[in-house]
């Protein structure tokens, strides 16, 4: 099925550790980006790449890295997890700038303990 | 003061009730978006609004620039519009950057 895949969808990681949250699109999107979801806050954007090559930070970005090594693939990383990541994450891709040609991920519920 | 305010933060309604989220943002704007989160987390979206009115099928939204505020409206509600229901604005071109609101999560009983 065409769109935008993410994995794993839940994960417990404890304080400290390192993990990196996957993320695929099969559309030939040049636009991936991350966002984090927490409550009583709207999605917050981690880091963004229009193109593989390009990446460029967002509006929450620390703790967090991010390479674009091919069209398909956006991982993101996060080399030594805090309690202050526990958040869902998702992925979107776009061909354009415009929401609504977005296409989310189903998104990766991460508790780090 | 968050730059993206939506209101009310829940909303239950009964089957059939018509149903109107708010979204007021204080921030200029290029366009504002309609999003809808399912319960099992999927994101969709709805609609891109720059000015005037759109609808799709039961759903309506409108945008008001001048008073920086847009209304998403659900008529004949459903218990299958039980989402959250999240409003987007931005669009600053070169930047994709959009600035999400909180979201309203309806819940309409049968």
């Amino acid at each position: 099925n065409a769109g935008v895949t993410q994995t794993p969808k839940f994960h417990i990681l404890k304080t400290g550790q390192s993990m990196t949250l996957q993320c695929a699109q099969d559309m030939n999107h040049g636009y991936l980006s991350w966002y984090r979801q927490d409550p009583g806050m709207g999605l917050r954007r981690i880091h963004y790449s229009v193109a593989a090559g390009i990446t460029d930070k967002g509006e929450v970005p620390d703790g967090y890295n991010v390479s674009r090594s091919n069209t398909e693939d956006f991982p993101l990383r996060l080399e030594s997890a805090a309690p202050s990541q526990t958040s869902v994450y998702f992925c979107a891709s776009t061909i354009s700038q415009r929401v609504d040609g977005y296409t989310f991920g189903s998104g990766t519920r991460l508790t780090v303990v | 003061k968050n730059e993206v305010e939506q209101s009310p933060q829940n909303l239950t309604a009964q089957e059939g009730e018509f149903i109107t989220i708010n979204c007021s943002y204080s921030v200029g704007i290029s366009a504002l978006h309609w999003l809808q989160q399912h319960p099992g987390g999927g994101i969709v979206s709805l609609f891109m609004l720059s000015s005037g009115k759109k609808k799709h099928g039961r759903l309506i939204a409108t945008i008001n620039i001048q008073e920086k505020h847009s209304s998403l409206h659900i008529t004949a509600s459903h218990p299958r519009d039980s989402a959250v229901y999240i409003c987007a604005v931005g669009g600053t071109s070169g930047t994709y950057k959009y600035i999400f609101g909180t979201g309203t999560r309806l819940k309409v009983l049968a």
